[in-house]
């Protein structure tokens, strides 16, 4: 089955600088890859995915890059503002999501004012 | 809006009890999920449904079970509760393949804790 890994489990950085999260996968299949964001005491939600086809996808100050060949994606937040700090989870799935979400592990952002 | 309810934000069972965990969504999904989160483990997927009456198992579906006898709700069930199962489990529901329209939307969260 899918393995998602993911790097750094924590991470702090000043307001106004970028941050990076990095996943690797291992199923070559696997097609659909989201991230997902949770605020302390609340549920996971979605803010930005990318499909096989595509190298990159931006929106506003967060972007995903994939790189299939390497089988590894990052999630790039950059001007990091205070409401920015929660738990990312990056995910990969087989079949565009119809298929089961593998999980990485969670990265802990932390902005610091 | 979607709108992904669990009935319960917290429980407290003790071992050996079996244990009901519902799972409600407003939008006519087809697919729902039921997970576990741990710290430094992630989410990981207990048990999820394509279809009423309909379940495949995920990555570690021993000791629970499942139903789904309402396209809106599904349950999952701890046959007799143990220490381990103390954790927080969340439920999602998305649309099917299809659509394109895939992300999975996330419940509150039930806190489960097993004495």
């Amino acid at each position: 089955g899918e393995n998602v890994e993911q790097h750094p489990s924590t991470l702090s950085v000043q307001e106004g600088d970028s941050a990076v999260i990095k996943c690797t996968y291992s199923d070559s299949a696997s097609n659909y890859f989201p991230w997902y964001k949770q605020e302390l005491g609340k549920r996971p939600q979605l803010i930005i995915d990318i499909r096989s086809n595509v190298g990159e996808k931006k929106d506003q100050r967060i972007a995903v890059t994939l790189n299939k060949t390497a089988k590894h994606f990052s999630l790039h937040i950059t001007e990091t503002q205070p409401e920015d700090s929660a738990v990312y989870f990056c995910a990969a799935s087989s079949n565009f999501g119809n298929e089961k979400l593998t999980f990485g592990t969670g990265t802990r952002l932390t902005i610091i004012p | 809006d979607v709108k992904v309810t669990q009935s319960s934000r917290y429980l407290v069972k003790r071992t050996g009890e079996k244990v009901f965990l519902e799972c409600v969504q407003d939008m006519d999904h087809e697919n729902m999920f039921w997970y576990r989160q741990d710290p430094g483990l992630g989410l990981r997927l207990i048990y999820f449904s394509y279809d009423v009456k309909m379940k495949e198992k995920g990555d570690i579906p021993e000791g629970y079970s499942v139903s789904r006898e309402k396209k809106e709700r599904f349950s999952l069930i701890l046959e007799s509760a143990s220490t381990n199962q103390t954790s927080m489990y969340l439920c999602a529901s998305s649309l099917p393949n299809p659509t394109l329209q895939e992300t999975q939307y996330f419940g509150p969260g039930t806190r489960l804790l097993v004495l």
